[in-house]
């Protein structure tokens, strides 16, 4: 069946370092990909969406590339805040069965001072 | 921000009893979800609508969960016999679309 897979559970970095958070999938049809992010306490917030093949989208200093060749959709940042702290969700909508979002497990990302 | 509104925030109930949440989408949005996210984060789809029709929903929600979204009313998901494995957090998310989803805050059951 269709899936998304987000190896990382936990990423701990410090503030100013580079991150890139791991999203692959497994679609029968072609997906639209999605990154949501969860603070603690609060409801999950759309964070990036994809794009065509091969096209980079950014959304708040965070950014990804919809690579269909190699199914991926890797979330990046150059210089992670503090308040970046969250849980960070892959999820793809696949366009053949057009009613639900199927999520990742979730990657917990921490950054210390 | 996303403008969906769900009520209550927290819910305790015993088990078998009913358990009765609701959602606001956002306006205009004509396309309502239904996930359950549980204590290790794992979403679950449980049904969603277009309208007021049902779209898709899963096993677990035809047999134990009733849910509704009739128009110029609040959609609705309600457990009619609670069970301890029911306590999670519940999110109501619309869309315009079905693609771009936006989830409201979440009901947090708590079955003891």
């Amino acid at each position: 069946g269709d899936s998304v897979t987000q190896t990382e559970g936990l990423v701990t970095l410090t503030k100013g370092l580079p991150v890139m958070l791991n999203c692959t999938y497994q679609t029968t049809y072609s997906p639209f990909l999605f990154w949501y992010v969860q603070h603690l306490n609060e409801a999950p917030k759309l964070l990036l969406k994809s794009s065509t093949d091969n096209k980079r989208t950014e959304h708040q200093g965070f950014y990804a590339t919809l690579h269909k060749s190699s199914s991926s959709f890797h979330l990046q940042k150059s210089s992670v805040q503090l308040s970046d702290s969250a849980l960070y969700f892959c999820a793809s909508f696949n366009v053949g069965d057009n009613s639900k979002l199927i999520w990742g497990l979730g990657t917990s990302l921490v950054v210390n001072p | 921000n996303s403008k969906v509104i769900q009520t209550p925030r927290y819910l305790v109930k015993g088990q078998g009893q009913k358990a009765k949440m609701r959602c606001i989408p956002e306006k205009g949005h004509p396309v309502v979800f239904w996930y359950q996210q549980n204590k290790n984060n794992e979403f679950k789809f449980l049904i969603n609508f277009q309208n007021q029709e049902v779209l898709q929903q899963i096993d677990m929600t035809e047999k134990r969960f009733s849910a509704e979204c009739p128009s110029n009313s609040p959609c609705s998901l309600e457990i009619q016999s609670s069970e301890a494995g029911d306590s999670a957090l519940y999110l109501c998310a619309s869309s315009w679309d079905r693609w771009e989803q936006y989830f409201g805050p979440g009901t947090r059951l708590t079955v003891l």
